[in-house]
């Protein structure tokens, strides 16, 4: 089956440096992603999605990219800070099991460390 | 103070009982969700339920039931028969499946002994 994937496992970056976290998909029909932060021992949490009849969605610090033709899925993070180190994973939505229903699959993950 | 809730935060077992685990949601989401999470894995899904008194196995399913009487409520029992059941459980909700976003519990970390 298809699967979203992660470039690279650990990325580590100066205080008040961006970060760029990257995420690869493989399902052409996948329409809506999700980026989740997951701090240690704690459960994810939202960051930002994005729908595929866009390119581009900015919050508070963080953008997501949207490339459809070489799917590819990115997220910066401005003016990184300690409180931003750790796990990051993408979610994309995909047809679950052929039955219609349809879920999010999510990626391995992404560990962001900040250096002060 | 709306959310999902999960308790125990941790639990410990010894080998061959069973266990469940709670999951609480005021967020009147219709779909709930059980995952698994190993040591710098990502999520599994083990169950879902889509709407009360129904729900559908996920991708390791096997050794784990689920219940889904409350809209509210989706406890997950680990069975004896789960061969490996020390992990990170995961909770989270909808308002529907799919191109909506989950919201997590704040997780339970199972030890079995």
């Amino acid at each position: 089956g298809e699967s979203v994937g992660l470039h690279l496992p650990t990325l580590s970056v100066q205080e008040g440096d961006n970060s760029i976290i990257n995420c690869a998909y493989s399902n052409s029909a996948s329409d809506y992603f999700i980026w989740y932060k997951q701090e240690s021992g704690k459960g994810p949490q939202f960051i930002i999605d994005i729908r595929s009849n866009m390119d581009k969605r900015q919050g508070q610090r963080v953008t997501v990219l949207l490339n459809k033709t070489v799917k590819h899925l990115s997220l910066q993070i401005a003016a990184t800070q300690p409180g931003d180190s750790a796990v990051y994973f993408c979610a994309e939505n995909m047809e679950y099991s052929g039955a219609g229903s349809y879920q999010l699959t999510f990626g391995k993950g992404t560990k962001l460390s900040v250096i002060p | 103070d709306g959310g999902i809730t999960q308790s125990p935060k941790y639990l410990f077992r010894k080998e061959g009982q069973n266990v469940t685990l709670s999951c609480e949601q005021n967020l009147n989401h219709d779909a709930m969700y059980w995952y698994r999470q190993d040591p710098g894995q990502g999520l599994r899904l083990i169950y879902y339920s889509q709407i009360v008194n129904d729900f559908q196995k996920g991708d390791i399913a096997e050794g784990y039931s689920v219940s889904r009487e409350k809209k509210e409520s989706f406890p997950l029992t680990v069975t004896s028969a789960q061969k490996n059941p020390t992990a990170f459980y995961l909770c989270a909700s909808s308002h529907g499946t799919g191109d909506n976003e989950q919201f997590f519990g704040p997780g339970t970390r199972l030890t079995v002994l």
